[in-house]
């Protein structure tokens, strides 16, 4: 069974540009999650998603954050425009069912913010 | 805040060792989930143990929950240095949403 894909692996900007990031979940899970991940510290939920409805956003930064999760299948992470402090793993996962099931973690995209 | 506090927040040991990893939450539980990071990796779902539940293991893990203490402990036994990575506990309250709460994460070095 194939994971969870994220591309790109890396990516380096410079502030007030914007960037994107996509996942491709493992087939037939419905539920999707964006994480943002700060050196040092734990993932944080930016969004999650049930099929292609949106569950929680409470903790995702509006004003320059945005996502979609495509047919309730693929999703993208954009951020325009980009700080300083949002230099983080952004980490994608899924899971079968419901936010209650085990989660599986892409390898996730390391953004550096210049 | 209801993410899981991981202690303690580093530990190193020498191969053959066992590591043990404490996690505490604050209010009721659906399930409890430990998970590693190898350094600049994504995290690898390890054990999910429901609230009913007081004990599991997975080859080398054995993972307890203690609700009333409101409590979990991980326990990797003969250590080697391929566990060397940040082991996380997230507590899932369940409800609508459901979703996972990360603390920071115990570090653990396995020297060989």
């Amino acid at each position: 069974e194939a994971g969870v894909a994220q591309s790109p692996r890396y990516k380096i900007i410079e502030k007030r540009q914007s960037v994107a990031f996509w996942c491709n979940p493992i087939s037939g899970h419905a539920t999707l999650y964006w994480y943002q991940q700060i050196l040092g510290q734990g993932p944080k939920l930016l969004i999650q998603f049930q099929n292609n409805g949106v569950v929680d956003d409470s903790q995702l930064p509006k004003d320059r954050f945005s996502a979609e999760r495509l047919k309730g299948v693929d999703s993208t992470l954009k951020i325009q425009p980009a700080k300083l402090e949002d230099s983080a793993v952004y980490l994608c996962a899924s899971s079968l069912r419901s936010g209650t099931d085990t989660q599986y973690f892409g390898p996730g995209t390391r953004l550096t913010v210049l | 805040s209801q993410q899981g506090e991981e202690d303690p927040q580093a530990l190193s040991i020498q191969e053959g060792e066992n590591a043990t990893m404490n996690c505490s939450y604050k209010t009721s539980i659906n399930n409890l989930q430990w998970y590693r990071q190898n350094s600049g990796r994504g995290l690898v779902h390890l054990i999910l143990i429901r609230s009913n539940e007081r004990e599991k293991h997975s080859g080398r893990l054995r993972v307890t929950l203690d609700t009333s203490k409101k409590s979990s402990s991980l326990l990797i036994t003969a250590s080697r240095a391929a566990d060397t990575a940040s082991y996380f506990c997230a507590p899932n309250y369940g409800g609508s949403q459901g979703n996972l709460i990360f603390g920071k994460g115990t570090k653990l070095s396995v020297k060989p």
